[in-house]
């Protein structure tokens, strides 16, 4: 139980073209959902909180103009890199806590999705 | 600096051997999750530690938080091939306040040679 997809799992485009990778919660609904930035040897970096039915909280620094996320179900979000440039090739990964009351719960992750942008 | 450090950055160990990886903060943790990483891949849940002097095992891991839940060990026991990867540590540190959110370690890089 608890999977969790991305799609697609690489893709390259030409700078200025937009890109939307999902995030889907296969076997269990999803109030919360996660995006995260890695790069080569680094950790995790959030950029951003979706929640089902609202707007996603942006980390510090994260442009929400080009990072818009739109979460519009339990089991699916999407985050969709407009007008991508070649300094936004990355490793993004989501990752979907499940929808409860406990205050403490975890985040299960998808296999993330490889950017590169010409 | 980190709010969360790991250690060692990287670790190599003979097949067969026992090792620990740190993690700390000095901020409370209110949750503190171990994932473990293949490089270009997702992160799998290995465990999740909520009360102070809390131990988890599952096979040949042990996590444990410490009393005051600011640190954290994981323990690998007879270490294989198999458990070669990155491993993080991740904490809600803002207290339940900011619902889910975690702040990662940098990663501990564990190579295990046969």
């Amino acid at each position: 139980g608890a999977v969790v997809s991305q799609h697609p799992s690489w893709v390259i485009c030409k700078s200025g073209t937009s890109v939307k990778i999902e995030c889907r919660s296969l076997d269990f609904q999803a109030t919360t959902m996660f995006w995260y930035r890695q790069f080569p040897k680094q950790s995790l970096m959030l950029m951003a909180t979706s929640n089902e039915g609202s707007k996603a909280t942006y980390e510090q620094g994260v442009e929400k103009d080009k990072f818009l996320i739109n979460h519009a179900s339990l089991t699916l979000s999407t985050l969709t890199v407009t007008s991508a440039h070649p300094e936004d090739s990355s490793f993004y990964i989501c990752s979907a806590t499940p929808t409860s009351g406990r205050a403490l719960l975890v985040q299960f992750f998808g296999p993330g999705t490889r950017l590169t942008v010409l | 600096s980190q709010e969360l450090e790991q250690s060692p950055q990287s670790l190599i160990v003979q097949e067969g051997k026992n090792l620990t990886i740190n993690c700390t903060s000095s901020k409370t943790l209110y949750g503190l999750y171990w994932y473990k990483q293949k490089y270009g891949e997702g992160l799998i849940f290995l465990m999740m530690l909520q009360k102070g002097g809390e131990e988890k095992s599952h096979e040949k891991i042990t996590a444990k938080l410490d009393e005051k839940k600011q640190q954290s060990s994981l323990h690998i026991t007879a270490s294989q091939p198999s458990h070669a990867g990155i491993y993080l540590c991740g904490a809600d540190i803002a207290g339940g306040t900011s619902y889910g959110k975690l702040t990662f370690g940098q990663g501990t890089i564990l190579t295990v040679h046969p």
